[in-house]
């Protein structure tokens, strides 16, 4: 079954609002990361986060992470219509798993409107 | 500074030929990770390589592919007679380390690949 799991599938919103993407994943972690990827593109990293850590920001980016529930969510805040990408979060297996290899979920399609 | 550049961007074949796809990784990057992406899906983890070792290739499917990293020049997926199936879109990254919890990787732009 799929560790990464983002929702919504898409969401679609006007410029200058802000976008919430949500992750949950099953098995214990070593890190979460978000990715976005623009049409017919490769990956860009955009952020990685501890499972020791709780938030973390990046210029218009916060992630938070709750080991508890096994959810993550990355808002974009004052959204562009650069921003219009699907957007995956990545896990890495916990304890005794590989850490080099990342799960990724199917992804939220963002479509920022100007 | 170059990324990771993959070549071709786009190939086409029959049913029953060959696809190679190339990758180089960053400057200075040794681990090599092959991903591919089907239609509306996330990327799925193939195989990791490093200078002319397969580290791990369990996502991998056991026959047509296969996957080098020779000590000289580019890092290749190689998928011999392709099947409609095969179609979708093959990204390679590469990382300085091979844990990427000390760095995140690095993706090409990806080969896509169409079978007719």
């Amino acid at each position: 079954s799929q560790q990464g799991e983002e929702d919504p599938q898409a969401l679609s919103i006007q410029e200058g609002e802000n976008a919430t993407m949500n992750c949950s994943y099953k098995t214990s972690i070593n890190n979460l990361q978000w990715y976005r990827q623009n049409s017919g593109r490769g990956l860009v990293h955009l952020i990685l986060i501890r499972s020791n850590e709780r938030e973390k920001h990046s210029g218009r980016l916060r992630v938070t992470l709750d080991t508890s529930k096994k959810s993550s969510s990355l808002l974009i805040t004052a959204s562009r219509a650069a921003d219009t990408a699907s957007y995956f979060c990545a896990t890495d297996a916990g304890s005794g798993g590989s850490n080099y290899k990342l799960t990724f979920g199917k992804g939220t399609l963002l479509t920022v409107n100007p | 500074n170059a990324g990771v550049m993959q070549n071709p961007r786009h190939l086409v074949r029959r049913r029953g030929q060959e696809a190679r796809l190339r990758c180089s990784p960053m400057k200075g990057h040794s681990h090599v990770y092959w991903y591919r992406q089907l239609p509306e899906e996330g990327l799925k983890f193939m195989v990791y390589l490093q200078k002319e070792n397969i580290i791990d290739e369990s996502g991998m499917p056991k026959e047509r592919f296969s996957a080098e990293f020779p000590k000289e020049g580019p890092s290749i997926l190689r998928i011999q007679q392709v099947v409609r199936g095969d179609s979708a879109a093959y990204f390679c990254a590469s990382s300085l380390y091979g844990t990427v919890g000390t760095g995140e990787l690095f993706f090409g732009e990806g080969s896509r690949l169409t079978v007719l």
